[in-house]
């Protein structure tokens, strides 16, 4: 069956490290996004791709990067993490056109010390 | 700005008092309204898109409707494990035509 996966499944990590946050799909997907979700702030997009190479910017994208090479994978990379960027961190992905909703992953709960 | 709004945040009914959900939205052009469940520790999960105003959608105990400046998830006999949140989103006509901005959800809690 085909599926959306997220690692790690958690993660602590330094103030100033580097982290990267994996997405994989076997969907086929064209479209792939990046979330975060924050009490009462919902769920709010860091960066989205709609294809191989393609990356654009979302609501909160500072201090986030992110990086296409294949139609699989999205992987998320934090510069220099930062405290304010403890979260939960959902990737999700879609088709292309109207009316397709988003099938997302598990997520991946970071925490920043 | 599009923007969608979602009341109340929290709900809690006994087991079988039916009630509604209500998501309120403005967007420029609706190319489609998605409901989704999340459960705790889990990623939403999808359940209904509806497109345009009349449309009605179904699933078990759940029950979608759309207007044109909203759309309500009316849930009829809840059981408790339909205890969850529920996420309203958009898609708007425009530039970024594959992104769903979300509403805060409301957090349902059914009693025995």
């Amino acid at each position: 069956d085909a599926e959306i996966t997220q690692s790690p499944r958690h993660k602590i990590t330094e103030t100033g490290r580097q982290v990267t946050l994996a997405c994989h799909q076997t969907w086929n997907h064209n479209n792939m996004f990046w979330y975060r979700q924050d009490l009462g702030h919902g769920l709010r997009l860091i960066h989205y791709s709609y294809g191989v190479h393609d990356t654009n910017k979302g609501e909160v994208s500072d201090g986030y990067s992110v990086s296409r090479s294949n139609t699989e994978d999205l992987p998320l990379t934090l510069e220099s993490a930062a405290s304010s960027q403890t979260s939960v961190y959902f990737c999700a992905s879609s088709s292309r056109g109207r009316g397709y909703g988003y099938t997302f992953g598990s997520g991946t709960r970071l925490t920043v010390v | 700005e599009d923007q969608v709004t979602q009341s109340p945040e929290a709900l809690r009914l006994q087991e079988g008092e039916s009630s509604s959900l209500n998501c309120s939205y403005t967007v420029s052009g609706l190319r489609g309204l998605f409901w989704y469940r999340q459960d705790p520790g889990k990623g939403p999960e999808f359940l209904f898109t509806l497109y345009s105003a009349g449309e009605e959608k179904e699933k078990e105990r759940l029950k979608a409707t759309l207007t044109k400046k909203e759309s309500f998830l009316h849930i009829t006999a809840p059981k408790p494990e339909d205890s969850a949140t529920y996420l309203c989103a958009v898609q708007a006509h425009g530039g970024s035509q594959g992104n769903l901005i979300f509403g805060k959800g409301t957090k349902l809690s059914v009693k025995p």
